[in-house]
């Protein structure tokens, strides 16, 4: 299996400062039509998770150009700058490249 | 607008069965794949299947092989989700979601105790 490694596991930041979680994965997630399958989620306390990126980098429909998503093969960052109260909750990273599928552990995100 | 909506969760006892549902609107169900995956209290994302749009592949993970099944219904824009030989373990949150996690339900509870 795949594992996600995602750290750090809490953050806790003032607003607007920014952060960066990585997400590291035990084999590369290039598919074989070249694409890199991993994604980031947000799940906000007592909802559903809700994808904010999707192949490493693409933001979704109304996600704010404050979050950012970088890397390649095995290493992936996501960046949100100038953190709002709104985007408290925990941070999954998720691959779909290879079965099973599988998440990061997690990072909580507080706000100070 | 996407929806889905899950259904049929519940208390059981440990080596019960249970059927889960998910009912998809606003898009069209029968060209997508489809998962379930689950989240046990306080715990992160466990994916434990998923279905092809044509029911031609289906995969599980390792924890629920042989014990649950996959499968859905296109002409009622159903997936569905049989548990049997229900664990402790498998106490959870059960959501469906569209291939690439762009979309979820609002997850079903399952309990599984004495």
């Amino acid at each position: 299996d795949v594992v996600m490694t995602q750290t750090p596991p809490s953050l806790s930041v003032a607003i607007g400062q920014s952060v960066s979680i990585s997400c590291k994965s035990s084999q590369s997630l290039v598919y074989s039509d070249g694409k890199t399958y991993l994604h980031w989620l947000l799940q906000s306390s007592g909802r559903s998770p809700k994808r904010l990126i999707y192949q490493v980098s693409n933001l979704d429909s109304g996600v704010p150009d404050r979050f950012s998503g970088t890397g390649s093969q095995k290493d992936f960052t996501l960046k949100i700058s100038r953190v709002e109260a709104k985007d408290l909750g925990v941070y999954y990273c998720a691959q779909t490249t290879h079965f099973p599928l599988t998440f990061g552990s997690g990072t909580k995100l507080e706000i100070k | 607008e996407v929806q889905l909506v899950e259904s049929g969760g519940g208390l059981v006892k440990p080596g019960s069965s249970l059927k889960l549902s998910c009912v998809a609107s606003g898009f069209t169900f029968s060209s997508y794949g489809m998962h379930w995956i689950r989240q046990a209290p306080k715990k992160g994302l466990e994916w434990i299947a998923l279905i092809y749009y044509d029911s031609s592949n289906k995969y599980y993970a390792d924890s629920v092989k042989g014990r649950f099944t996959i499968s859905r219904d296109n002409s009622k824009n159903t997936l569905y989700l049989e548990m049997n030989s229900l664990r402790s373990e498998d106490t959870a949150m059960y959501y469906c979601a569209t291939p690439y996690f762009d979309y979820w339900g609002q997850g079903v509870m399952v309990t599984v105790s004495s």
